[in-house]
């Protein structure tokens, strides 16, 4: 059965640092994984999809890298800013089945001090 | 080419009623995802649709809830006689294939 663990839980930084936020998935028979970002009572953001085939995917100052066969996933996020504040959500696309439904971590809570 | 639309975004109903939320999913899109969050947990998926087909109902509870997907118009999730526990947020997600899923806003049901 695939689970999906974040860490950390909860993460707190001064603005301007770089950032690393951890997701492991127990199976690594995965089509893909994606990162979201989901603000306070808000819906889901997509923030990055990498393909089980890459490594790794970068939008501006996020990049997402995709060890499978170690069932990882790390979304680092560089100069840290405020705005960055949310809850991130690490989801993945397991092969198991043939329905694609998403299988979901509880998420890590980012804080971004001014 | 609009997002995946639903409503309404917040829901409020007493114990006892209907619940009923819409999904109108990307224009072209003939999967349907329904998942739900409850406060202080992960999301979990509940069920998948096709066009007027129930493809894998497996995260629905057994009782009061049902969703079609019906040939015209948008997916309907609902939930009779609701409870305080069904109080979550309600995301549905469109694909055109069983490719990427697109999110909507996610409808908010409070139960009082």
């Amino acid at each position: 059965k695939q689970e999906v663990t974040q860490i950390p839980a909860a993460l707190s930084v001064p603005e301007g640092e770089n950032l690393v936020l951890n997701c492991s998935f127990t199976d690594s028979a995965i089509y893909n994984l994606q990162w979201f970002r989901q603000d306070p009572g808000k819906g889901l953001t997509s923030l990055l999809l990498i393909q089980s085939s890459q490594r790794e995917q970068t939008s501006g100052r996020l990049n997402a890298s995709l060890d499978k066969s170690s069932g990882r996933s790390t979304l680092y996020i560089a100069a840290s800013q405020p705005g960055d504040s949310a809850t991130y959500l690490c989801a993945v696309n397991p092969r198991a089945g043939n329905n694609r439904k998403l299988i979901w971590g509880l998420g890590t809570s980012l804080a971004v001090n001014p | 080419n609009a997002g995946v639309m639903q409503n309404p975004r917040h829901l409020v109903r007493r114990r006892g009623q209907e619940a009923r939320l819409r999904c109108s999913p990307m224009k072209g899109h003939s999967h349907v995802y329904w998942y739900r969050q409850l406060p202080e947990e992960g999301l979990k998926f509940m069920v998948y649709l096709q066009k007027e087909n129930i493809i894998d109902e497996s995260g629905m509870p057994k009782e009061r809830f049902s969703a079609e997907f019906p040939k015209e118009g948008p997916s309907i999730l609902r939930i009779q006689q609701v409870v305080r526990g069904d109080s979550a947020a309600y995301f549905c997600a469109s694909s055109p294939r069983k490719e990427t899923q697109y999110f909507g806003p996610g409808t908010r049901l409070l139960v009082l």
